[in-house]
């Protein structure tokens, strides 16, 4: 079964700088999805960004972007110049092709003044 | 994008009775819909997940005759939670996976609190 890892629990960052979320997954498959939910405190489910397995080009969407190693099985999200409303809840997911969705445990992001 | 609806947003009921939560796809058909539960600062746990016209797949201790799902159309999908107790209480999140769509769109979720 495929498995999502984030090992940061917290993290925090100041206002305008950037911070880097990890996560790692294990999978047999070579196609797969990858994705970045936001969870704010409202707990909608907010998509941040997301990479098809078989694209080398890292996804980027404005201040966010990915830095995808396939072969390390690594995903992580860099956020860009950090806005307060950044502060939230992070999830890390992987998605099969047969259209399975594996949550990570989640980052909680703060943003700091 | 596109839009999932949940409703309730919020529903408490005593001990023993049961709740329906509806879950639907707006201006999409949804194939498959996917069921999940939430507990405070934890990540989504996969319930079941639901094509239309089929019976449901749940997953490994998810108890289907308490927890059913109906998935009667491509744009809504039903949970209800049969004789609930306090136990659960807990924060219930809906999705949709369009064929049109290589992601799952969510719904805003529903708070279940079984006094």
């Amino acid at each position: 079964a495929q498995t999502v890892t984030q090992s940061q629990p917290e993290m925090s960052v100041q206002e305008a700088e950037t911070v880097t979320l990890s996560c790692t997954y294990d999978t047999s498959e070579s196609d797969y999805y990858l994705f970045w939910y936001k969870q704010p405190p409202s707990r909608q489910m907010i998509l941040v960004i997301r990479q098809e397995a078989y694209k080398q080009q890292n996804a980027t969407e404005n201040r966010f972007s990915v830095n995808f190693q396939k072969a390390a099985k690594s995903f992580s999200l860099k956020i860009s110049d950090s806005q307060l409303g950044d502060a939230a809840m992070y999830f890390c997911a992987y998605r099969t092709t047969g259209n399975q969705f594996y949550f990570g445990t989640g980052t909680s992001l703060t943003v700091i003044p | 994008g596109a839009v999932v609806s949940q409703h309730p947003s919020w529903v408490i009921c005593k001990s023993g009775t049961s709740v329906k939560i509806e879950c639907r796809s707006l201006d999409f058909q949804a194939t498959t819909m996917f069921w999940y539960r939430q507990f405070p600062k934890q990540s989504l746990m996969l319930m079941a997940t639901s094509n239309e016209g089929s019976k449901a797949t749940y997953e490994q201790g998810v108890e289907k005759d308490k927890f059913l799902i109906n998935h009667a159309s491509l744009t809504l999908s039903t949970l209800t939670v049969t004789s609930a107790h306090p136990e659960d209480s807990s924060f219930y999140i809906c999705s949709a996976l369009g064929t049109a769509y290589n992601e799952q769109f969510f719904g805003p979720g529903t708070r279940l609190t079984v006094l």
